[in-house]
């Protein structure tokens, strides 16, 4: 059975400050992994994802995650913040290769202060 | 929210009533799924469909029916509405082609509210 770790169900950040979102994830066969992002009143929307090959990915808004085995973690940074920027942010994990079923995280909530 | 639409978008109903959700597509794509979003939990996935009559639960199928007769529409039922089912239910799909990653396009979502 897969599942999904999402570390702090809401992080504040300043505006032009560092973001760091934490997954980790729980998987018996290599995963794919994901970022989804939801703005207020939408639905979900990929961010990056994860297959195989280079372990750090980038993604849409200048979002980038780095798969690391050996942790189980697959963290989502952005290295400047902007307001908006502030949304809610989803982890999810599928089985690699002939898998069609995601599992997602709790979600955490990014605030960026002014 | 291009290519899928979720009906109705709001809606307000009573314990113990019947209560059907629509996701229609118009992008051809193979799988469909049905999720509900709470607060703390995130997405739990309640059915999912892998073809036109193939479908399977989820991790809370409980109370809740689908079906799917075309590729384009795949339905959520509620036989008997609760108030543990008071939610926003997501509708996605995707097109899995081969190795590739399983990418969900979501629906703008129905939040739905029993009293």
């Amino acid at each position: 059975a897969q599942s999904v770790t999402q570390l702090g169900s809401h992080v504040s950040v300043s505006e032009g400050a560092l973001v760091l979102l934490r997954c980790n994830y729980s998987s018996s066969v290599p995963p794919y992994l994901f970022w989804y992002v939801q703005y207020p009143n939408q639905g979900l929307q990929l961010l990056l994802k994860y297959t195989t090959g280079a372990t750090l990915v980038k993604g849409i808004n200048g979002f980038e995650a780095e798969f690391k085995k050996s942790e189980t973690s697959f963290h989502l940074t952005k290295p400047s913040a902007h307001m908006s920027d502030a949304a809610e942010y989803f982890c999810a994990v599928s089985e690699g290769q002939g898998g069609f079923k995601t599992i997602f995280g709790a979600g955490t909530r990014l605030f960026v202060k002014a | 929210d291009a290519g899928i639409t979720q009906s109705p978008r709001h809606k307000v109903t009573e314990t113990g009533t019947p209560v059907t959700l629509r996701c229609h597509q118009t992008e051809n794509h193979r799988y469909m799924y049905w999720y509900r979003q709470d607060p703390g939990h995130g997405l739990r996935l309640i059915h999912y469909s892998y073809g036109v009559k193939d479908t399977d639960k989820g991790e809370v199928s409980d109370g809740y029916s689908v079906s799917r007769s075309k590729t384009e529409d795949f339905l959520l039922t509620l036989e008997s509405a609760t108030s543990s089912q008071t939610s926003v239910y997501f509708c996605a799909i995707s097109e899995k082609a081969g190795t590739g990653a399983n990418v969900l396009t979501f629906g703008a979502g129905s939040r739905l509210t029993v009293l």
